[in-house]
């Protein structure tokens, strides 16, 4: 997992503001995930991504985008139509290799929504 | 879509005691269970996982077991240590589907010394 980078720690917004998060790994992984933590909750998948200028959403897309413009990078954007942006953003990739594979998590980035 | 169910959502055991979580998943085609470990503010970290066609597999001390007929699998902690303090989680994934991976809510585990 020390091969992925999430930055930045931590990232303040304004409400009406679009932000990005970044991603970025250098396993050689085919496949990214961004995942949402709220306190006392486990992980809810946003969007993943299995191969370059592909993805698909997750189980709570609503109001977030991401491209996959690089294999190494998988960027979050957060905009102003996510009403409760405020959490503990995860982003995650594993070897997309076919079949079943760990995932490993990049340090996180906290937002949150002055 | 997979449901996981993860219980109890808090457990607190005496230092050395064992430790026992449980989780459910709905999907009969899943077949890849990892457990992740996360201390606060950290990220989660794989410390075990086991796929279908195993019942159970042990690391030191820790262990995953699995029953596919029930749908459920467990995660056993012997002689617990302080540093086992965490929120656990468990997870379930499709292998050969598209590696999504869906979590339970998470195990806040203390040790007491």
């Amino acid at each position: 997992d020390g091969g992925i980078t999430q930055s930045p720690k931590y990232l303040f917004r304004k409400e009406g503001q679009n932000v990005t998060l970044s991603c970025e790994q250098n396993l050689n992984h085919d496949a990214m995930y961004w995942y949402r933590q709220d306190p006392g909750q486990g992980l809810r998948l946003i969007y993943y991504s299995q191969i370059v200028n592909d993805f698909q959403k997750g189980d709570i897309a609503e109001g977030y985008s991401v491209s996959r413009e690089k294999k190494e990078s998988f960027p979050l954007t957060v905009t102003s139509a996510q009403k409760n942006p405020t959490a503990f953003y995860l982003c995650a990739s594993s070897s997309g290799s076919g079949g079943a594979d760990t995932q490993y998590f990049g340090p996180g980035t906290r937002l949150t929504v002055l | 879509g997979e449901n996981v169910e993860q219980h109890p959502s808090t457990l607190s055991v005496q230092e050395g005691d064992s430790a026992v979580i449980k989780c459910t998943y709905s999907d009969s085609a899943s077949n890849y269970f990892p457990w992740y470990k996360q201390e606060l503010g950290k990220r989660p970290q794989l410390i075990i996982d086991i796929r279908s066609n195993v019942g159970e597999k042990k690391d030191q001390r820790i262990a995953v077991t699995l029953n596919k007929t029930a749908k459920h699998f467990s995660l056993h902690i012997t002689e617990t240590q302080p540093e086992d303090s965490a929120v656990y989680f468990c997870a379930a994934s499709t292998q050969g589907g598209n590696e999504k991976l869906t979590f339970g809510t998470g195990t806040r585990l203390t040790i007491i010394p």
